[in-house]
């Protein structure tokens, strides 16, 4: 049984490009949620996505979306990239009617030159 | 609104001696409160939760974590410390509101565990 697993593992990309990073949750699950960690910080939450929609929100812009697909797979787009978004975006998976647990992937590192 | 503090940035242990990794919680409502660590370039993984019940809860890999509700604090332990534990911890606790909108998690900025041999 697969975890929840991320892709791309890094990616540069410079100033005001775009970038989407890839999510499959683990099986079973149908919530997905997104954090950032910031190098020495711990995850802040960003947003979360249930039934292809976005359940909550955390305090990051509108630079900042996302999509659930039909699979529970989900997708974070991040616009008009900036030097501070340089992180590490993890992305966790729920089963279903627990959000108690949240299961990891190993993230995307992001660097923004 | 929901937050945790972990007062200490690192934690230094002899292999084999007790270990406590502190923190303290500040919560509206009852408080669910969890342990993740984080081993270099990888997620995090889950230790443990208190939800409701007992103070002591058990987690994996010989952790536990005692609950505190009146000096507000979830201090995770091990009784004999293992140089493989050296890791980042956190401390987490589950965001307020209603429904949908307790998803999220709370971190801390965690504290980096060393365990000498």
């Amino acid at each position: 049984d697969a975890g929840v697993t991320q892709s791309p593992t890094h990616l540069i990309k410079t100033r005001g490009q775009q970038v989407t990073l890839r999510c499959s949750p683990k099986s079973g699950h149908d919530t997905v949620s997104w954090y950032q960690q910031a190098l020495g910080q711990g995850p802040q939450f960003i947003f979360q996505y249930y039934e292809e929609e976005e359940r909550q929100r955390g305090n990051f812009p509108d630079r900042f979306s996302g999509h659930q697909f039909p699979n529970y797979s989900s997708e974070l787009n991040v616009n008009a990239l900036l030097l501070g978004d340089s992180a590490l975006y993890l992305c966790a998976s729920s089963p279903q009617g627990d959000w108690n647990i949240q299961y990891f992937g190993a993230g995307t590192r992001l660097s923004v030159l | 609104a929901q937050s945790v503090a972990q007062p200490e940035d690192q934690v230094n242990v002899a292999e084999g001696n007790p270990l406590t990794v502190k923190c303290t919680y500040s919560v509206s409502g009852n408080p669910y409160l969890f342990w993740y660590v984080q081993y270099p370039n990888r997620g995090l993984q889950f230790l443990l939760k208190y939800i409701t019940g007992d103070n002591l809860v058990k987690g994996s890999y010989g952790f536990e974590a005692e609950f505190n509700k009146s000096q507000t604090s979830f201090h995770l332990k091990k009784p004999s410390a293992l140089v493989s534990d050296s890791a980042l911890y956190f401390c987490a606790v589950r965001g307020g509101g209603y429904g949908g909108s307790q998803g999220n998690l709370i971190f801390g900025k965690g504290t980096k565990l060393s365990v000498k041999p």
